[in-house]
């Protein structure tokens, strides 16, 4: 059964970094890319990047180029991401996904709040 | 960047009835493969989204049949066939063809 559990709810102060987890089993993570995406209300959702387990290789989106930084530890099949210099923008719904051979998203961790305030 | 963009629905869809969401893309969607990476996802309430449908008219796994995805290179419609109260959330089409990967803003389904 594939699972991928994030931690926990964030608060953070403006200006500084915190480093989302998501811990997967179920499946083969070294040969997986991993993707992370940000909710904001309204609702709408946003691609941040991807990261292939295997090697390391990156792909983000440039809007969130500097901001965020992606990394994996494939021996506890977790996936990481670095959010630095947060301000009131970066405040959202954080999700980890699995991105399927077949091009897309086929399973989703619960979700992290990251609130940022002083 | 291809701009993803959704209609609205007739809220509340009576219990029953049918509903079709409607998504265009600022860009053909068919890949020289002849494949459209176009999917459909479903949030319902506090949840995380859930993959409907993906190549635009392929039904993911355990999705009910009552879910079914048409369309051309850059419109697509998402039909329920007989709304259930399980249907309530916000369905979100999205592409896959190009990065950066993007989303619809949503369409929010209500039922009566």
């Amino acid at each position: 059964q594939v699972k991928l559990l994030q931690s926990g709810a964030e608060l953070v102060k403006p200006g500084a970094s915190v480093k989302l987890s998501c811990k997967t089993s179920g499946f083969t993570f070294s040969t997986s890319y991993m993707s992370w995406l940000k909710q904001v209300p309204g609702p709408s959702i946003e691609w941040i990047g991807w990261i292939y387990a295997g090697d390391g290789g990156t792909n983000y989106n440039q809007k969130f180029k500097g901001k965020a930084t992606l990394t994996v530890d494939k021996s506890s099949s977790t996936a990481y991401m670095d959010l630095s210099s947060l301000t009131s923008e970066d405040a959202a719904v954080y999700f980890c996904a699995r991105i399927s051979g077949s091009h897309y998203f086929d399973y989703w961790g619960q979700g992290v709040m990251v609130t940022v305030s002083s | 960047d291809i701009v993803m963009t959704q209609g609205a629905l007739p809220n509340p869809v009576p219990s029953g009835e049918s509903a079709s969401i409607t998504c265009q893309s600022s860009k053909s969607l068919l890949h020289s493969n002849g494949k459209t990476y176009l999917n459909w996802y479903l949030q319902r309430p506090g949840q995380s989204p859930q993959l409907l449908i993906y190549w635009m008219s392929t039904r993911a796994s355990g999705v009910s049949d009552r879910f079914s995805g048409s369309g051309s290179g850059t419109d697509f419609t998402l039909k329920i066939s007989s709304v259930e109260a399980e249907d309530v959330g916000v369905y979100y089409c999205q592409q896959f063809l190009e990065y950066p990967l993007t989303f619809g803003s949503g369409t929010k389904l209500e039922i009566k």
